[in-house]
């Protein structure tokens, strides 16, 4: 079945480390590939998008994500987090039927130690 | 300002009782979705529709209904057969091809 997933539900860091939060599908076509974030209390707003070309998006607040086709992943990267990035991120994926069920993965909660 | 407007905010239901949650854009967005967002599950989509009549079932349809008799409204009834209703609902909308989707404030329902 078409699905997505991510495997790290929650991660914790000090400010200042690295941060890779992991995001794979299964879907055999072309597909559009979504980061979200959701910070305490907001909704749910876009990081950033991948379409096409270039498989490394980079993204808002300093985000970026790599798209590896033979991997089936599409992976989100910051090289410095900050106190301000604890939220609950998302990795959303076109499914379905002429990918048009936005399907979300179950989330990994963020929490960045001061 | 264009967006998203899901109202209540928050919303108490008796056990046996039927709700509806409201969901309006004004984006002129085709598509608009309805998810549910429970701790540790990330967001179940319940339904979908891309154009106005038309609807489609998601991961979790069981106890839901909703209806697109306008581009701009896609309500959510969350009817007694529904058995764990509680829970944060979420409405999105977007363009249909290659864009991303925005979304409301969500909706917390409690049945008590």
């Amino acid at each position: 079945a078409q699905s997505v997933s991510q495997h790290n539900h929650h991660v914790i860091l000090s400010e200042a480390a690295s941060l890779e939060l992991g995001c794979n599908y299964s879907y055999g076509g072309t597909v559009n590939l979504f980061w979200y974030v959701q910070y305490p209390g907001q909704h749910l707003q876009l990081l950033l998008k991948y379409f096409s070309g270039d498989p490394l998006v980079k993204g808002i607040k300093g985000f970026e994500a790599e798209f590896i086709k033979s991997k089936f992943s599409f992976n989100l990267r910051k090289p410095s987090v900050q106190w301000s990035d604890t939220a609950e991120y998302f990795c959303a994926v076109p499914l379905g039927r002429s990918a048009r069920q936005l399907t979300f993965g179950s989330g990994t909660q963020l929490t960045v130690l001061p | 300002d264009g967006g998203i407007t899901q109202s209540p905010k928050y919303l108490f239901r008796k056990e046996g009782q039927n709700v509806t949650l409201s969901c309006e854009q004004n984006l002129n967005h085709d598509a608009m979705y309805w998810y549910r967002q429970d701790p540790g599950q990330g967001l179940r989509l319940i339904y979908y529709s891309q154009i106005v009549n038309d609807f489609q079932k998601g991961d979790i349809a069981e106890g839901y209904s909703v209806s697109r008799e306008k581009k701009e409204s896609f309500p959510l009834t969350v009817t007694s057969a529904q058995k764990n209703p509680t829970a944060f609902y979420l409405c999105a909308s977007r363009q249909t091809g290659d864009t991303e989707a925005f979304f409301g404030q969500g909706t917390r329902l409690t049945v008590v």
